[in-house]
């Protein structure tokens, strides 16, 4: 297995662009979720799903947009990027209320 | 969301035994008591968890109170690898599979 998997690894962006960040897992959780970590700062939960075609908001949804089509993939969009997005994106899952798995994760720059 | 308190940091020799507090003295009766830790520049992995018993896996020891409003995670002998952040986290039993990461404990193991 794979596991979760992120794309891409680094990404810089202008402000205003907008870009979609790839999350995908083949362990067939049900549970998948996007955190974003700022410097010296813990995960914040900005978008979840608890399956496909069921998402809902975290902590600090504002600027991105989710969906999930399929149970493997959880892409996260952000519509018009700012530089208080720069930050390092983890996506995770889960078999329902169970340990999380998490992927490598994406650093982000917006200048 | 239930809130944990942890020191900001902490150092260990190599080889010692560490013991990892963290307060949580907001704690609910169905909360469970998560630990994840993060590697320099990965993402955070699942450490151990319980609710009222000590629990123990190939990782760590998690001590947990009777009163429940405190727990310690426990590194048997600590090596350089387990040089991280460490984030003890309160769980639902029910709802969705959100983690509230607060800022951790940074562990340093001198060799």
């Amino acid at each position: 297995n794979a596991g979760v998997t992120q794309t891409p690894k680094f990404q810089v962006l202008k402000t205003g662009q907008s870009m979609t960040l790839q999350c995908a897992q083949d362990m067939n959780h049900e549970y998948m979720s996007w955190y974003r970590q700022d410097p010296g700062m813990g995960l914040r939960l900005i978008h979840y799903s608890v399956g496909a075609g069921i998402t809902d908001q975290g902590e600090v949804p504002n600027g991105y947009n989710v969906s999930r089509s399929t149970t493997e993939d959880f892409p996260l969009r952000l519509l018009s990027a700012a530089p208080s997005q720069t930050s390092v994106y983890f996506c995770a899952s889960s078999p329902s209320l169970d340990t999380q798995y998490f992927g490598p994760g994406t650093r982000l720059t917006v200048l | 969301d239930a809130k944990t308190t942890q020191p900001n940091s902490m150092e260990s020799n190599e080889e010692e035994p560490v013991h990892l507090p963290c307060n949580h003295s907001t704690i609910s009766g169905t909360d469970y008591i998560h630990w994840y830790r993060q590697l320099p520049s990965q993402g955070p992995e699942y450490v151990i968890h319980g609710l009222t018993s000590n629990v123990n896996n190939r990782m760590a020891s998690l001590a947990i109170a009777e009163d429940r409003k405190s727990s310690t995670l426990i590194l048997h002998r600590a090596t350089l690898r387990d040089a991280a952040v460490y984030y003890c986290i309160l769980r639902p039993q029910t709802g969705a599979n959100n983690l509230f990461f607060g800022t951790g404990t940074r562990l340093t193991v001198i060799p």
